[in-house]
């Protein structure tokens, strides 16, 4: 079992939709959950950074964490056709340790 | 901020060749820094943990003779592709956290882009 799973999709869905990319992880390890935006040819760009479960709200973006499940979550409300990329799930442990990355999930929002 | 950012942004070389890629970080000291290659289609694997002064740690099945790496001071690390070939094209990206930012956050350069012919 890889210890970060995630669905790579891809996922269309037109715009406005409510958008719900997830992860599941392995390692009891991880403390640090991030996720990740990256369009095509770029360096993958922070979009919500968590540390304990429950829930963190950003503009349209909400990240949820259910440690005890080892399952996150990315919400995306009122998805618009710039939010059309690769979404990548990252998760560490504490200390200064590399992020383990999920597959990316394409995600193609249509106008 | 945190500004990381990677030279050059592109490269194509011939097979054989060595390529040097550089990783600097702007505006922060990063004692350690991280590569990570990504292939088409393929989610960012971590190669090897770069620390300033000291010699790097590989991931398994990272050939460290290949995949050169120096950290020389607390702004620069460099990735260098020893003889390459095309199965080495895969876009390289360099991450460092930073020590007054929060917890393991890390920020990522712009990404390499290697083409070997």
């Amino acid at each position: 079992q890889k210890e970060v799973e995630q669905d790579p999709g891809p996922l269309s869905v037109p715009e406005g939709a409510i958008v719900s990319l997830n992860c599941t992880y392995s390692n009891s390890a991880f403390q640090y959950f991030m996720w990740y935006r990256q369009y095509s040819r770029k360096g993958p760009e922070l979009l919500m950074y968590t540390y304990s479960s429950g829930n963190k709200e950003d503009g349209r973006f909400t990240a949820q964490v259910d440690k005890s499940s080892k399952y996150i979550s990315l919400f995306i409300r009122d998805s618009q056709p710039s939010d059309s990329a690769t979404y990548l799930c990252a998760m560490s442990a504490p200390g200064n340790t590399p992020l383990v990355f999920g597959k990316g999930t394409r995600l193609s929002v249509i106008a | 901020g945190a500004v990381v950012s990677q030279h050059p942004s592109w490269v194509i070389c011939k097979s054989g060749t060595s390529v040097k890629i550089e990783c600097r970080s702007l505006d922060f000291q990063a004692t350690t820094m991280f590569w990570y290659r990504q292939f088409p289609k393929q989610s960012l694997m971590l190669m090897a943990t770069s620390n300033e002064g000291s010699k790097a740690t590989y991931e398994q099945g990272v050939e460290k003779d290949k995949f050169l790496i120096n950290h020389a001071s607390l702004t620069l690390s460099t990735l260098t592709v020893t003889s390459a070939h095309p199965e080495d094209s895969s876009f390289y990206i360099c991450s460092a956290p930073h020590s007054e930012k929060r917890d393991n956050e890390q920020f990522f350069g712009p990404g390499t882009r290697l083409t070997v012919l």
